[in-house]
């Protein structure tokens, strides 16, 4: 139930287009839902966060969707440019916890 | 800079050396957290610190494992008798409030 499943586990976009990953959980009481991302060789950087009382959050070209009763939210890129070619993780939390659970990755390429 | 250091950045050991980590984190963050992450895997939660009080430790954190954050500043992650399984990249975060983790570089640690 401390899980959070991540799709796709690879995914190569056009610069200029839209990627979107996708992210589902099982545990109802998390209630922060952050999305990092990882250059090689560096620590994840946490990029755009969403609490489960929005159903959509936008920073810049990055936008979470949540969709509570799926038990489900997505990131999308939009106009993604090879500069976001990196892994990026999911995660889920909640008070108290004290920690993250993350997703198993998603390795994205932006060709040129 | 003023983020979250660590040293070093790659240690590489024979199997069943000691190693010891070192993490500095944000200055004014009083929750320090390590992680584990292995190669095409999200990172996974080891122990989370409040100030100098370790609150919270993972199953993961066998008893070769130990952690302190002496005077609530930087943290040490001491592993005693290294396995090969112990290879990983190791994660130390820190942040004021749940959720919002930040991360540094990590250290990889190669048992050979």
């Amino acid at each position: 139930q401390q899980q959070v499943k991540q799709s796709p586990q690879s995914l190569i976009v056009q610069k200029g287009g839209i990627s979107i990953i996708n992210c589902a959980y099982e545990n109802t009481a998390f209630d922060y839902f952050p999305w990092y991302q990882q250059f090689p060789g560096k620590g994840p950087a946490l990029l755009i966060a969403i609490r489960p009382d929005v159903s959509e959050k936008k920073e810049g070209r990055f936008t979470i969707s949540f969709n509570k009763s799926a038990k489900q939210f997505s990131l999308h890129i939009m106009d993604s440019q090879p500069g976001d070619s990196a892994t990026y993780f999911c995660a889920a939390t909640l008070q108290g916890a004290q920690k993250l659970v993350f997703g198993q990755g998603t390795r994205l390429t932006i060709n040129p | 800079d003023t983020g979250v250091s660590q040293d070093p950045r790659h240690k590489i050991t024979k199997r069943g050396q000691n190693v010891t980590f070192r993490c500095d984190p944000i200055s004014e963050h009083n929750r320090l957290y390590w992680y584990r992450q292995t190669l095409g895997q999200g990172p996974e939660f080891l122990t989370y610190f409040q100030n100098e009080a370790q609150l919270e430790k993972s199953r993961l954190l066998s008893d070769r494992f130990s952690a302190e954050r002496p005077k609530g500043s930087f943290s040490t992650l001491e592993i005693q008798r290294t396995e090969q399984g112990d290879s990983a990249m190791y994660l130390c975060a820190s942040s004021l409030e749940y959720g919002q983790e930040y991360f540094g570089p990590g250290t990889r640690l190669t048992v050979t």
